[in-house]
């Protein structure tokens, strides 16, 4: 089945460290976005893809790093630069960046203990 | 300035009835597209329905429709024959710009919770 994995579904991580959210899919779609859901409010992009290597920051990106090194893959690395990390982090891809909707994974919730 | 308004926090229904999420969009663009999500309380986004600004006509998906004014620069989604299992958030979001070939993201509304009643 063609669809987004995005891993892990749940991640802790301690003040001060780095983390990699994963996110990969199948679909064989050029875009592809990260963004970010605070509880009770909407979702705020953080960065977004259109072709391999390349990437545009969105509104909330620092603190934030990305890489576009094969199509299907785009992961979100948390720095200790951000300051309040704990969210829901969701990836989303499109066929292109137009009129076709974007198909989201399940979300990893990250929490800083 | 916001670019999706959507003024209803929550809503409620009563199940088999009709409801209507309001949905107001800022754009000066000429060609944009317009997106409902739905998510549910395990977390994915599940796309409903798409209307064009170019579209003559509104968009339908089964139970789901999109009354779209552009005059007023709404989109509301009307979801008929509710059903417990509606029950979620629901996001109106937009993409402008559709054809120049840039870069064109897809902004989101704060959302709307509603919940169906037995």
């Amino acid at each position: 089945d063609g669809g987004i994995t995005q891993s892990p579904k749940y991640l802790f991580r301690k003040e001060g460290q780095n983390v990699t959210l994963s996110c990969e899919q199948n679909l064989n779609h050029d875009a592809m976005y990260w963004y970010r859901q605070d509880p009770g409010q909407g979702l705020r992009l953080i960065y977004y893809s259109q072709i391999v290597n390349d990437f545009q920051k969105g509104d909330i990106a620092e603190g934030y790093s990305v890489s576009r090194e094969k199509k299907e893959s785009f992961p979100l690395t948390v720095t200790s630069a951000q300051k309040n990390p704990t969210a829901f982090y969701l990836c989303a891809s499109s066929i292109e960046n137009r009129d076709t909707e974007a198909f989201f994974g399940q979300g990893t919730r990250l929490t800083v203990v | 300035a916001q670019k999706i308004t959507q003024t209803q926090p929550g809503m409620f229904v009563q199940e088999k009835e009709a409801v209507t999420l309001d949905c107001t969009y800022d754009t000066s663009d000429q060609s944009y597209g317009l997106f409902w999500y739905k998510q549910p309380s395990s977390g994915e986004m599940i796309f409903l329905i798409y209307q064009g600004s170019y579209d003559e006509q509104n968009a339908t998906e089964g139970r789901y429709s999109l009354n779209f004014q552009k005059a007023r620069k709404s989109a509301n989604l009307v979801i008929s024959a509710s059903q417990l299992g509606d029950s979620a958030m629901y996001f109106c979001a937009m993409r402008e710009d559709l054809f120049s070939g840039g870069y064109n993201k897809l902004i989101f509304g704060a959302g709307t919770r509603l919940a169906v009643h037995p």
